[in-house]
């Protein structure tokens, strides 16, 4: 079955970096273009970055471009997201989530989520 | 970017009966090469991430009960949950993918009368 696994999340302090990284088994990784979603503490869900099934192709929330990195690696079934110059209102669960296929963005399996806290 | 703007924030409900959330986007979701409306429907429980419920706007997940059903084209779009239960108490977003940067609604949250 399906799984995808986030990694990474922890307690950091604004201005520094952090790298959050998903595991996926199940399916044919290659096959399926990846996005990463994010949810503050108690709050609604937003869209952060998508990457092509070929990684070819990405693409940010205007929230995070410039600071954040969205990548894969097909031989590995990883999807990364590296975090720069982060800020307290990044403090977010971020979930990796997979869309079904190229030009059907919604997400058909989510991970668990991982919790990043920015704060000094 | 597209708004998605959900009605009410919350509602409660009594057992078995009728709830209906409401998304209207700022502007229409709808492809007119293909006709699919691009938009979607999640449920979320506490601690748990969001699971979609519909796509293309009225097409259900398989596995989703058939009480739930999607509606609406264009920029007005209805979950309807036909008979609530229990297990349905969750937040409901929307989301539209038509063009990036894809955008929720903020919420509906569902609760027992």
């Amino acid at each position: 079955q399906v799984e995808l696994v986030e990694s990474g999340g922890g307690v950091v302090q604004p201005g520094r970096s952090l790298r959050l990284s998903c595991a996926a088994s199940g399916f044919t990784f290659s096959n399926n273009p990846m996005h990463w979603v994010r949810q503050a503490p108690g709050k609604g869900l937003e869209w952060v970055a998508f990457i092509s099934s070929d990684g070819s192709d990405k693409n940010y929330a205007d929230s995070v471009k410039g600071r954040f990195t969205i990548s894969r690696d097909n031989s590995e079934n990883t999807l990364d997201l590296q975090m720069n110059s982060l800020r307290t209102e990044d403090t977010a669960v971020y979930y990796c989530a997979r869309a079904l296929l190229r030009g059907a963005h919604y997400f058909d399996y989510w991970g668990q989520g991982t919790l990043v806290t920015v704060s000094s | 970017d597209i708004v998605m703007t959900q009605s009410p924030d919350s509602l409660a409900v009594s057992l078995g009966e009728r709830a209906t959330i409401n998304c209207k986007s700022s502007q229409s979701v709808l492809y007119s090469s293909n006709n699919k409306n691009y938009f979607a429907w999640y449920q979320q429980k506490p601690g748990q991430p969001p699971k979609v419920l519909i796509y293309w706007a009225s097409t259900r997940e398989s596995g989703v009960p058939d009480r739930f059903s999607g509606s609406g084209s264009g920029t007005d779009f209805t979950l309807t949950i036909s008979s609530l239960q229990a297990e349905d108490v969750a937040v409901y977003y929307c989301q539209q993918y038509y063009s990036t940067p894809l955008t929720f609604g903020g919420g509906t949250k569902v609760e027992i009368k």
